[in-house]
């Protein structure tokens, strides 16, 4: 069964600091697509990045990036010049093919002035 | 394009009762999901359909049920609340041009449901 696993329940961090959240999943599927979503008190969950199993290149946004190592199944986020916005809960999701989302626990980051 | 949209954002109920929220997708997406969250629980999957069919169910019991129409919106409802049902109920939608297809899923602002 797929499994999303986030091991930092929460995190600090500077502004204008860069900031790394983990997640490692397990599959044995060799298809599947990575997502990282972020969600503000308001609750709203806000896609961020995505990442494809069989890309080769890591995934970028703006200030997101996701470093991924398929061998390690790993699918760690990494925001660059945290923001005050950034506060938030993330969550790193995955989907494999005819299945649903599976959802990490999450990792509340609180960036400070 | 608007996004996704769901009513009512908050609702209050008694227990015993039953509610039904309502989520219409992004225009054009096929593919709509429902989660509850809750502060002990996290992120749970309750059902996915897709072209008016379920086609994924979580492990929720029968009073948690749901639907979708034919213009892809779709409504859940929860028979006999219990005061264990209060929490955010989120809805996603996809696009899935073709059937399987691995998509972002894109969600609505949730409806917060308290259940005294």
């Amino acid at each position: 069964a797929q499994k999303i696993t986030q091991t930092q329940p929460g995190m600090f961090v500077q502004e204008k600091e860069a900031v790394t959240l983990d997640c490692t999943y397990d599959t044995s599927d060799q298809s599947y697509g990575l997502f990282w979503y972020k969600q503000p008190s308001s609750g709203e969950m806000i896609f961020l990045i995505y990442q494809g199993s069989y890309d080769e290149q890591n995934a970028t946004e703006g200030r997101y990036s996701l470093n991924f190592q398929k061998a390690r199944k790993s699918a760690n986020l990494v925001i660059s010049a945290s923001q005050l916005g950034d506060s938030a809960m993330y969550f790193c999701a995955m989907k494999n093919y005819g299945q649903n989302f599976v959802f990490g626990p999450g990792t509340r980051l609180s960036v400070l002035p | 394009k608007a996004g996704v949209t769901q009513t009512p954002r908050y609702l209050i109920k008694t227990r015993g009762q039953q509610v039904t929220l309502s989520c219409s997708p992004i225009s054009g997406h096929r593919s709509v999901s429902w989660y509850q969250q809750t502060p002990g629980q996290g992120l749970q999957f309750l059902f996915e359909y897709f072209s008016e069919t379920q086609r994924n169910k979580g492990n929720f019991p029968g009073r948690f049920s749901g639907r979708q129409f034919s213009n892809s919106r779709s409504e859940m409802n929860v028979s006999t609340l219990e005061l264990g049902d209060s929490a955010l109920y989120l809805c996603a939608s996809s696009l899935e041009l073709r059937q399987g297809k691995l998509e972002t899923q894109y969600f609505g602002p949730g409806t917060r449901l308290l259940v005294l």
